[in-house]
Protein backbone atom coordinates (compact mmCIF):
# COMPACT_ATOMS: atom_id res chain seq x y z
CA UNK A 1 0.00 0.00 0.00
CA UNK A 2 1.13 3.67 -0.59
CA UNK A 3 2.15 5.62 1.90
CA UNK A 4 3.68 8.70 3.37
CA UNK A 5 6.42 8.37 6.24
CA UNK A 6 8.61 10.92 8.41
CA UNK A 7 11.95 10.60 10.35
CA UNK A 8 12.92 10.28 13.25
CA UNK A 9 9.40 10.59 15.16
CA UNK A 10 11.19 12.36 17.80
CA UNK A 11 13.77 14.40 17.63
CA UNK A 12 15.59 16.24 20.70
CA UNK A 13 18.65 18.85 19.51
CA UNK A 14 19.90 22.04 20.66
CA UNK A 15 19.73 25.70 19.78
CA UNK A 16 21.94 26.63 16.71
CA UNK A 17 21.93 23.17 15.64
CA UNK A 18 20.98 22.39 11.93
CA UNK A 19 18.46 19.58 11.91
CA UNK A 20 16.93 18.05 9.06
CA UNK A 21 13.47 15.47 9.30
CA UNK A 22 12.56 13.44 6.21
CA UNK A 23 9.51 12.72 4.60
CA UNK A 24 8.85 9.81 1.89
CA UNK A 25 5.99 9.02 -0.37
CA UNK A 26 5.44 6.18 -2.12
CA UNK A 27 1.91 7.83 -3.94
CA UNK A 28 3.60 9.73 -6.72
CA UNK A 29 2.17 12.58 -5.63
CA UNK A 30 3.63 15.96 -7.54
CA UNK A 31 2.34 18.12 -4.69
CA UNK A 32 4.70 18.02 -1.40
CA UNK A 33 3.83 20.08 1.83
CA UNK A 34 5.28 20.86 5.50
CA UNK A 35 3.19 22.00 7.94
CA UNK A 36 3.94 22.73 11.53
CA UNK A 37 1.22 22.44 14.68
CA UNK A 38 1.22 24.07 17.68
CA UNK A 39 -1.23 24.77 20.31
CA UNK A 40 -3.85 28.07 19.68
CA UNK A 41 -2.12 27.86 15.95
CA UNK A 42 -3.86 24.75 14.41
CA UNK A 43 -1.99 23.73 11.16
CA UNK A 44 0.69 26.37 9.25
CA UNK A 45 2.02 25.97 6.38
CA UNK A 46 5.63 26.36 5.63
CA UNK A 47 6.96 25.05 2.78
CA UNK A 48 5.49 23.53 -0.47
CA UNK A 49 6.50 21.87 -3.67
CA UNK A 50 4.33 21.26 -6.80
CA UNK A 51 7.11 19.19 -8.29
CA UNK A 52 10.56 18.25 -9.27
CA UNK A 53 13.14 20.98 -8.18
CA UNK A 54 10.00 23.54 -7.42
CA UNK A 55 10.24 24.91 -3.96
CA UNK A 56 7.65 27.82 -2.57
CA UNK A 57 7.40 29.55 0.66
CA UNK A 58 4.29 29.01 3.16
CA UNK A 59 3.36 31.61 5.60
CA UNK A 60 5.69 30.67 8.41
CA UNK A 61 9.14 29.45 6.38
CA UNK A 62 11.50 31.68 8.13
CA UNK A 63 14.15 29.62 9.52
CA UNK A 64 13.58 26.39 7.25
CA UNK A 65 14.56 25.33 3.93
CA UNK A 66 13.40 22.32 1.45
CA UNK A 67 14.67 21.16 -1.40
CA UNK A 68 12.76 18.50 -3.92
CA UNK A 69 15.14 16.45 -6.39
CA UNK A 70 12.99 13.34 -6.79
CA UNK A 71 9.25 12.92 -6.60
CA UNK A 72 9.44 10.55 -3.21
CA UNK A 73 11.10 13.00 -0.85
CA UNK A 74 10.71 16.35 0.85
CA UNK A 75 13.09 17.08 3.44
CA UNK A 76 13.01 19.85 5.87
CA UNK A 77 15.98 21.33 7.35
CA UNK A 78 16.48 24.17 9.92
CA UNK A 79 19.32 25.84 9.26
CA UNK A 80 20.08 27.54 13.16
CA UNK A 81 17.36 25.45 15.45
CA UNK A 82 15.73 27.97 17.84
CA UNK A 83 13.34 26.78 20.87
CA UNK A 84 10.31 28.74 19.00
CA UNK A 85 10.82 26.37 16.32
CA UNK A 86 9.82 23.52 18.82
CA UNK A 87 6.70 21.93 17.63
CA UNK A 88 5.03 18.75 15.79
CA UNK A 89 5.94 18.56 12.21
CA UNK A 90 3.60 17.09 9.57
CA UNK A 91 4.47 16.17 5.53
CA UNK A 92 1.35 15.68 3.39
CA UNK A 93 0.97 15.10 0.21
CA UNK A 94 -1.66 15.19 -2.89
CA UNK A 95 -2.22 14.55 -6.75
CA UNK A 96 -2.12 17.70 -8.92
CA UNK A 97 -5.29 18.26 -10.81
CA UNK A 98 -8.52 20.25 -9.25
CA UNK A 99 -8.37 21.88 -6.41
CA UNK A 100 -10.45 19.08 -5.22
CA UNK A 101 -8.17 16.36 -3.92
CA UNK A 102 -7.50 15.12 -0.26
CA UNK A 103 -4.12 15.55 1.05
CA UNK A 104 -2.25 12.89 2.65
CA UNK A 105 -0.53 13.08 5.66
CA UNK A 106 2.59 11.29 7.52
CA UNK A 107 2.59 10.82 11.20
CA UNK A 108 4.42 13.24 12.35
CA UNK A 109 7.58 14.23 14.26
CA UNK A 110 7.94 15.87 17.62
CA UNK A 111 10.83 18.44 17.22
CA UNK A 112 12.11 19.73 21.02
CA UNK A 113 15.38 22.22 20.95
CA UNK A 114 16.66 22.89 23.97
CA UNK B 1 -9.04 35.47 1.02
CA UNK B 2 -10.06 32.14 2.15
CA UNK B 3 -10.78 31.15 5.62
CA UNK B 4 -12.62 28.64 7.40
CA UNK B 5 -14.20 28.69 11.17
CA UNK B 6 -15.12 26.35 12.97
CA UNK B 7 -16.19 26.28 16.94
CA UNK B 8 -14.50 25.84 19.56
CA UNK B 9 -13.71 22.91 21.69
CA UNK B 10 -13.11 20.84 23.61
CA UNK B 11 -16.60 19.71 22.48
CA UNK B 12 -17.40 16.98 25.75
CA UNK B 13 -20.03 14.78 25.31
CA UNK B 14 -21.39 11.07 26.87
CA UNK B 15 -21.48 8.28 24.62
CA UNK B 16 -24.12 7.74 22.23
CA UNK B 17 -24.89 11.43 22.48
CA UNK B 18 -25.55 13.63 18.94
CA UNK B 19 -22.56 15.21 17.74
CA UNK B 20 -22.65 18.55 16.05
CA UNK B 21 -19.45 20.42 15.28
CA UNK B 22 -20.59 23.37 13.45
CA UNK B 23 -17.83 24.74 10.42
CA UNK B 24 -18.69 28.00 8.27
CA UNK B 25 -16.29 29.42 5.20
CA UNK B 26 -15.23 32.04 3.40
CA UNK B 27 -14.27 31.31 -0.53
CA UNK B 28 -14.66 32.38 -3.92
CA UNK B 29 -15.95 30.26 -6.91
CA UNK B 30 -16.68 27.02 -5.74
CA UNK B 31 -14.46 25.17 -3.17
CA UNK B 32 -14.25 21.63 -2.31
CA UNK B 33 -14.68 21.19 1.58
CA UNK B 34 -13.61 18.33 3.98
CA UNK B 35 -13.66 16.82 7.31
CA UNK B 36 -9.97 15.70 8.46
CA UNK B 37 -9.70 13.75 11.35
CA UNK B 38 -5.98 13.78 13.87
CA UNK B 39 -6.14 10.55 16.81
CA UNK B 40 -3.48 11.52 19.08
CA UNK B 41 -0.17 10.99 18.31
CA UNK B 42 -1.38 10.67 14.41
CA UNK B 43 -1.48 12.36 11.58
CA UNK B 44 -4.52 14.10 9.90
CA UNK B 45 -6.49 11.10 7.77
CA UNK B 46 -9.98 12.13 5.53
CA UNK B 47 -12.76 11.80 7.14
CA UNK B 48 -14.69 12.71 4.23
CA UNK B 49 -15.39 15.40 1.56
CA UNK B 50 -17.82 17.02 -0.92
CA UNK B 51 -17.29 18.40 -3.78
CA UNK B 52 -20.71 20.64 -5.01
CA UNK B 53 -23.11 22.55 -3.47
CA UNK B 54 -25.25 19.92 -1.80
CA UNK B 55 -23.24 17.24 -1.63
CA UNK B 56 -23.41 15.22 1.48
CA UNK B 57 -20.12 13.29 2.66
CA UNK B 58 -20.02 10.44 4.77
CA UNK B 59 -18.02 8.12 6.50
CA UNK B 60 -18.20 5.78 9.49
CA UNK B 61 -21.04 7.55 10.81
CA UNK B 62 -20.29 11.01 10.01
CA UNK B 63 -22.08 13.34 7.62
CA UNK B 64 -21.39 16.56 6.61
CA UNK B 65 -23.82 18.44 3.54
CA UNK B 66 -21.89 21.28 1.57
CA UNK B 67 -24.45 24.36 1.92
CA UNK B 68 -23.69 27.52 -0.30
CA UNK B 69 -26.29 29.51 0.55
CA UNK B 70 -25.44 29.56 4.33
CA UNK B 71 -21.69 28.57 3.62
CA UNK B 72 -21.66 25.89 5.71
CA UNK B 73 -20.15 22.57 6.02
CA UNK B 74 -21.43 21.15 9.21
CA UNK B 75 -20.14 17.80 10.91
CA UNK B 76 -22.79 15.34 12.21
CA UNK B 77 -23.14 12.50 13.73
CA UNK B 78 -25.86 10.18 15.28
CA UNK B 79 -24.58 8.67 18.49
CA UNK B 80 -20.50 9.12 19.37
CA UNK B 81 -18.39 6.31 20.56
CA UNK B 82 -15.15 6.80 23.32
CA UNK B 83 -13.47 5.92 20.12
CA UNK B 84 -14.34 8.69 18.36
CA UNK B 85 -12.45 11.10 20.74
CA UNK B 86 -9.95 13.40 18.40
CA UNK B 87 -9.48 16.57 17.55
CA UNK B 88 -11.30 17.24 13.90
CA UNK B 89 -10.54 19.98 11.22
CA UNK B 90 -12.83 21.15 8.53
CA UNK B 91 -10.76 22.51 5.30
CA UNK B 92 -10.83 24.17 1.87
CA UNK B 93 -9.78 23.60 -1.07
CA UNK B 94 -10.00 26.38 -3.87
CA UNK B 95 -11.02 25.55 -7.45
CA UNK B 96 -8.30 26.03 -9.53
CA UNK B 97 -5.04 27.33 -9.26
CA UNK B 98 -3.33 26.72 -6.16
CA UNK B 99 -3.17 23.13 -4.28
CA UNK B 100 -3.36 24.62 -1.07
CA UNK B 101 -6.25 23.86 1.35
CA UNK B 102 -7.75 26.43 4.05
CA UNK B 103 -7.46 24.61 7.57
CA UNK B 104 -10.14 25.74 9.94
CA UNK B 105 -8.31 25.75 13.77
CA UNK B 106 -9.97 22.09 14.62
CA UNK B 107 -11.85 21.09 17.47
CA UNK B 108 -11.03 18.63 19.91
CA UNK B 109 -13.61 16.32 21.10
CA UNK B 110 -13.99 14.02 24.02
CA UNK B 111 -16.47 11.60 24.38
CA UNK B 112 -16.63 9.69 27.88
CA UNK B 113 -18.39 6.29 28.55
Amino acid sequence: DAEITQSPRHKITETGRQVTLACHQTWNHNNMFWYRQDLGHGLRLIHYSYGVHDTNKGEVSDGYSVSRSNTEDLPLTLESAASSQTSVYFCASSEAGTGGNEQFFGPGTRLTVL
Amino acid sequence: GNSVTQMEGPVTLSEEAFLTINCTYTATGYPSLFWYVQYPGEGLQLLLKATKADDKGSNKGFEATYRKETTSFHLEKGSVQVSDSAVYFCALSASGGSYIPTFGRGTSLIVHP
